[in-house]
């Protein structure tokens, strides 16, 4: 069974920065490409950031490029979201979700910004 | 960016009648590979979301035959023929041709 748990979320203060990680089990995770998606309090999904398979191709949406970067270890079965010069914007529940299809998603890390 | 545009964004149903949400797209989401990445996702209340159907009319392992999916080009439908009480949640479209990924603002779907 396919398994994606994601972990890290935490309040932080606007500007601060936070680690996000996701553990994968269930599949072979270095033959998968990533994704993280976050969804604001009371709001739809937004697309964050995708991984290739081996990590050689990044991409990010406009509204956190330069301030967040995605990366994989596939030795440890996790895909990680580093975000900095964090903004009350990015509060949301992000998810970690496999598959250019996006066709398994975790539960969920919520992070709050707010001083 | 691709502008994915649903209607209705609420849709308030009778149980057993059907029911349909549009995708408009603001560019062609049919890739240089010939396929057309256009996919469903539902999410039910409280949970995360999950995919229904994928590259426009595939539905996913567990989906209910109910749920249908159509549409090239720019234009694509989600269909639930006969509405059930565990269908209630937000719908929502997404393309995977463009970067960045872009989704549809969600599509609300209450028992009447």
């Amino acid at each position: 069974e396919v398994q994606l748990v994601e972990s890290g979320g935490d309040l932080v203060q606007p500007g601060g920065s936070l680690r996000l990680s996701c553990a994968a089990s269930g599949f072979t995770f270095s033959s998968y490409a990533m994704y993280w998606v976050r969804q604001a309090p009371g709001k739809g999904l937004e697309y964050v950031s995708a991984i290739s398979s081996n990590g050689g191709f990044t991409n990010y949406a406009n509204s956190v490029k330069g301030r967040f970067t995605i990366s994989r270890d596939n030795s440890k079965n996790t895909l990680y979201l580093q975000m900095g010069s964090l903004k009350t914007e990015d509060m949301a529940v992000y998810y970690c979700v496999r598959d250019w299809q996006l066709d398994n998603w975790g539960q969920g890390t919520p992070v709050t910004v707010s001083s | 960016d691709v502008v994915m545009t649903q209607s209705p964004l609420s849709l308030p149903v009778t149980l057993g009648q059907p029911a349909s949400i549009s995708c408009r797209s603001s560019q062609s989401l049919v890739y240089s590979d010939g396929i057309t990445y256009m996919h469903w996702f539902q999410q039910r209340p409280g949970q995360s979301p999950r995919r229904l159907i994928y590259k426009v009319s595939n539905r996913d392992s567990g989906v209910p035959d109910r749920f249908s999916g159509s549409g090239s080009g720019t234009d694509f439908t989600l269909k639930i023929s006969r509405v059930e009480a565990e269908d209630v949640g937000v719908y929502y479209c997404m393309q995977g041709t463009h970067w960045p990924r872009t989704f549809g603002q969600g599509t609300k779907l209450e028992i009447k």
